[in-house]
């Protein structure tokens, strides 16, 4: 089975620049979340979807930061513009079925350097 | 607002030796509880979850941890760790009807000298 996938593996933009990054869940997967991982802390939940609808962006900054979810499959999560701060791995997962009962498979993160 | 403290940064064992990663959370009410490990080069997976019934979860690899409702504790055991055990370790906390989110800790970094 396929696990997550995500590009591009490694990003470097300078600040007031925007950036894409792209999430292919597992086959199947209904649910897919984002996370923000700044180094040294852990995962910061952005945003949640259920197939194409959003269950909780209640931590994504909208005045910077949009995802989108369209066909219910691939997602794409946007920076646009890009703070030094923003700098973090970039963490996509899938589980089966919305609820924290259903086990996340992570994908292996896009690094974002800001300069 | 609700956190997770884990409060070694850094552990460093010899192989055989006894590990305990120590992790509290900060709510009163239900949580459902998690550790997720990241091995060097690989992907964050996880480790073992509780949800409801014994306190006491076994996960893979060997690993086991207690939830101890008193203490607000979920910490990480495993009684003989092997270098390959090396990875960063992160407990995790969903506050069950509280903004359904879930809060990681910052993570333990293990290291298992050989």
């Amino acid at each position: 089975e396929a696990g997550v996938a995500q590009s591009p593996r490694y990003k470097i933009i300078e600040k007031r620049q925007s950036v894409a990054f792209w999430c292919n869940p597992i086959s199947g997967h209904a649910t897919l979340y984002w996370y923000q991982q700044i180094l040294g802390q852990g995962p910061k939940l952005l945003i949640q979807f259920q197939n194409n609808g959003v269950v909780d962006d209640s931590q994504l900054p909208k005045d910077r930061f949009s995802a989108e979810r369209l066909k219910g499959v691939d997602s794409t999560l946007k920076i646009q513009p890009a703070k030094l701060e923003d700098s973090a791995v970039y963490l996509c997962a899938s589980s089966l079925e919305v609820g924290w009962d259903n086990e996340q498979f992570f994908g292996p993160g896009t690094r974002l350097t800001v300069l | 607002a609700q956190s997770v403290s884990q409060h070694n940064h850094h552990v460093i064992l010899s192989e055989a030796a006894s590990l305990e990663l120590g992790c509290n959370y900060s709510y009163g009410g239900t949580v459902n509880l998690f550790w997720y490990v990241q091995y060097p080069g690989q992907h964050l997976q996880l480790l073992l979850k509780y949800f409801s019934g014994d306190p006491l979860v076994k996960g893979i690899k060997g690993f086991e941890a207690e939830f101890i409702k008193s203490k607000f504790s979920f910490n990480l055991r495993k009684p003989s760790v092997q270098w390959s055990d090396t990875a960063e370790y992160f407990c995790a906390v969903n506050p069950v009807n509280r903004d359904d989110k879930i809060i990681f800790g910052k993570g333990t970094r293990l290291h298992i000298l050989p």
